[in-house]
């Protein structure tokens, strides 16, 4: 069981890039999750999905963008990037957002703006 | 509202000796609890979790909780620290709401484990 995958792990951006953070899950969860974790400030909800063509907005929102058109996969797009979005990105999943199982989490991906 | 504090950044403990790590919340309903542990460079994985069964819940690697609702307390513990239990470590409160869940995140404890 390959769980939840990100790719890539690591990515340098220079301020005004775009760029794609990739995550898949193999266990036919419904609900997936992308959270941005910054020293002392836990983990924020950036987006979220309850299904395939289906997702809406979390806590910090503003400059990335998601679309769930599979099940296996929700990417996460940085349309412009800023030193602000410099961060650990974690997707996480669930059966469904209705159930409240936990979540199983990716291994990250570490983002450096400059 | 809801709310979720981890009172300690950091907590240091000897290995062998008891771990103590500390969370209150504030939730309108009943909540869920949650503890997650992330070592370094990884992801977070799920220690254990509350759902309004029994108050004592155990967990992997030794770890328990007990969830305290006169006090709103959700305190993870273990009688005998290991080396490998060198990580962070989050506290988390669900709550229900429109469609589903609301969920939030601890801003983390930092356990380090002497020799």
């Amino acid at each position: 069981n390959a769980g939840v995958t990100q790719t890539p792990k690591f990515q340098v951006l220079k301020t005004g890039q775009s760029m794609t953070l990739q995550c898949a899950q193999d266990m036919n969860h419904e609900y997936m999750s992308w959270y941005r974790q910054d020293p002392g400030m836990g983990l924020r909800l950036i987006h979220y999905s309850v299904g395939a063509g289906i997702t809406d907005q979390g806590e910090v929102p503003n400059g990335y963008n998601v679309s769930r058109s599979t099940t296996e996969d929700f990417p996460l797009r940085l349309l412009s990037a800023a030193p602000s979005q410099t961060s650990v990105y974690f997707c996480a999943s669930s059966p469904r957002r209705t159930d409240n199982y936990g979540y199983t989490f990716g291994s990250g991906t570490r983002l450096t703006v400059v | 509202a809801q709310s979720v504090t981890q009172l300690d950044s950091h907590v240091s403990v000897s290995e062998g000796t008891p771990v103590l790590l500390r969370c209150n919340y504030s939730s309108s309903y009943s909540p869920s609890l949650f503890w997650y542990v992330q070592h370094p460079n990884k992801g977070l994985q799920l220690l254990l979790k509350y759902t309004s069964a029994a108050t004592l819940v155990k967990g992997i690697n030794g770890f328990e909780a007990e969830f305290k609702k006169s006090e709103t307390s959700f305190h993870l513990t273990k009688p005998s620290a290991h080396m490998s239990d060198a990580a962070e470590y989050f506290c988390v409160v669900s709550d229900r709401s429109t469609g589903g869940f609301k969920t939030i995140f601890g801003a983390g404890t930092r356990l380090f484990v002497k020799a």
